[in-house]
């Protein structure tokens, strides 16, 4: 069955960096890309990018991308999430998810990791 | 790009009795092959989002057919025919072809 798992917890201070991995398992990793969502507590969703599994291609939101890198590595089926600058109104649960493998074509969004919680604070 | 609103914003129901929310669009949202992938998702408290309908009316794997999705012009409808305590949560309609993706704000579903 197809299973996306998300590293841990993260405690991060204001400026630093957080770099979260999901490790996809049960379908054929580079037929597909991985979204990334973030949801603050007691918020909405918000997503941040894509990045391809099939070719590395990204697409970030405009808010993020002089922030954020997504990345893929296919030998071991994790996608990657790296978000740099940190503030405090980043604490969020982060979530992978799994995503078409082409840029404008219509999304999945069938499949979400156990989510991240990022924890910004001094 | 196109904005979706949803309402009502939170939803008081009585189980065993249909519920309507609705997500509206400011423009048409037909891709162009022809197909409108309007999609809805569900969010119980403490999980991650699940899939429950795409392109506006058809149920994802495993969801209880009390669900179910329809159209009218640029307003789309989650209905649950018959309200259960675990459809208790939050529902999202989303654009899967807006590229970048932007999620209706979020319906609260509650007893």
């Amino acid at each position: 069955q197809v299973q996306l798992v998300q590293s841990g917890a993260e405690v991060k201070k204001p400026g630093a960096s957080v770099k979260v991995s999901c490790k996809a398992s049960g379908y054929i990793f580079s037929h597909f890309g991985v979204s990334w969502v973030r949801q603050a507590a007691g918020q909405g969703l918000e997503w941040m990018g894509w990045v391809s599994a099939y070719n590395g291609n990204t697409n970030y939101a405009q808010i993020f991308k002089t922030r954020v890198t997504m990345t893929t590595d296919s030998s071991t089926s994790t996608a990657y999430l790296e978000l740099r600058s940190l503030r405090s109104d980043d604490t969020a649960v982060y979530y992978c998810v799994r995503d078409t493998f082409s840029f404008g074509a219509a999304s999945l969004l069938d499949y979400w990791g156990q989510g991240t919680p990022v924890i910004v604070s001094t | 790009d196109v904005v979706l609103t949803q309402s009502p914003i939170s939803l008081p129901v009585t189980l065993g009795q249909p519920a309507y929310i609705s997500c509206r669009a400011t423009q048409s949202l037909e891709f162009s092959d022809g197909n409108t992938y309007l999609s809805w998702f569900q969010q119980r408290p403490g999980q991650s989002p699940r899939p429950l309908i795409y392109r506006i009316s058809n149920r994802d794997s495993g969801v209880p057919d009390r669900f179910s999705g329809s159209e009218s012009g640029t307003d789309f409808t989650l209905t649950i025919s018959r309200v259960e305590a675990e459809d208790v949560g939050v529902y999202y309609c989303v654009l899967a072809t807006q590229w970048p993706k932007t999620f209706g704000q979020g319906t609260r579903v509650e007893i």
